[in-house]
């Protein structure tokens, strides 16, 4: 089984401050980690992904995510946010199933609000 | 290219009455197809998925059903709604087999009152 742990549910920040959006996972298997964004009233949208390689990953809008394996981890990371990165942020997680489906486990999201 | 479309946007309806949400993929064959059902604070919850024509897996017992007729077309139905199942609704795809992410429709606000 695997489940995903999005240790803040609201985090406030200003404009231009660093941010870092925390996510851990658990799971028996080999892992892909993902990262969306979500706006109000509409639907996700992928930021970034690990699937394998090298263990930072740079995404869309100047974010970027950095996988360990020693601490089952996959924070989300942008060095200075906009007013536009004001969104739901989700941390998913998957692996093989039985059935090769690859469906993803998903945290109950992370409310990135940037301050002027 | 490849896109999903969701519709309706929004929906209000009494309890008790039927729903029917529909879903369709463009530009691709043969995709695994989702439906989820986001609540406030509480994530994503995956209800369907298929991997083909009249092939539905559903991952939680409830008031809804799901159906693959055509091969890129997803719909979600309940013959009656109950408040419980308002929400907001989010199709979704994915190639099959292969590792990657979802690609979102923009969902469906459901009222049931």
């Amino acid at each position: 089984a695997q489940s995903v742990t999005q240790l803040d549910s609201q985090v406030p920040v200003f404009e231009e401050a660093p941010v870092e959006l925390r996510c851990n996972y658990s799971s028996s298997v080999s892992v892909y980690l993902f990262w969306y964004v979500q706006y109000p009233n509409q639907g996700l949208q992928l930021l970034l992904k690990y699937l394998s390689g090298s263990t930072l990953v740079k995404g869309i809008n100047g974010f970027e995510a950095e996988f360990n394996k020693s601490q089952t981890s996959f924070h989300l990371r942008k060095p200075s946010v906009h007013i536009s990165d004001t969104a739901e942020y989700f941390c998913a997680v998957s692996g093989t199933t039985s059935g090769g489906s690859y469906i993803p486990t998903f945290g109950r999201g992370t409310s990135l609000i940037v301050h002027p | 290219s490849q896109t999903i479309h969701q519709w309706p946007a929004t929906l209000v309806q009494p309890v008790g009455s039927p729903l029917s949400l529909e879903c369709t993929v463009e530009g691709t064959s043969n995709p695994n197809l989702y439906w989820y059902r986001q609540a406030a604070g509480r994530g994503l919850q995956l209800l369907f998925y298929s991997v083909g024509i009249g092939q539905i897996s559903s991952e939680v017992p409830q008031n809804l059903s799901a159906s693959r007729p055509q091969d890129r077309q997803f719909i979600l139905s309940s013959k009656k709604l109950l408040l419980s199942d308002s929400g907001f609704y989010l199709c979704a795809w994915k190639k099959a087999l292969l590792q990657g992410g979802y690609t979102f429709g923009s969902g469906t606000r459901l009222t049931v009152v």
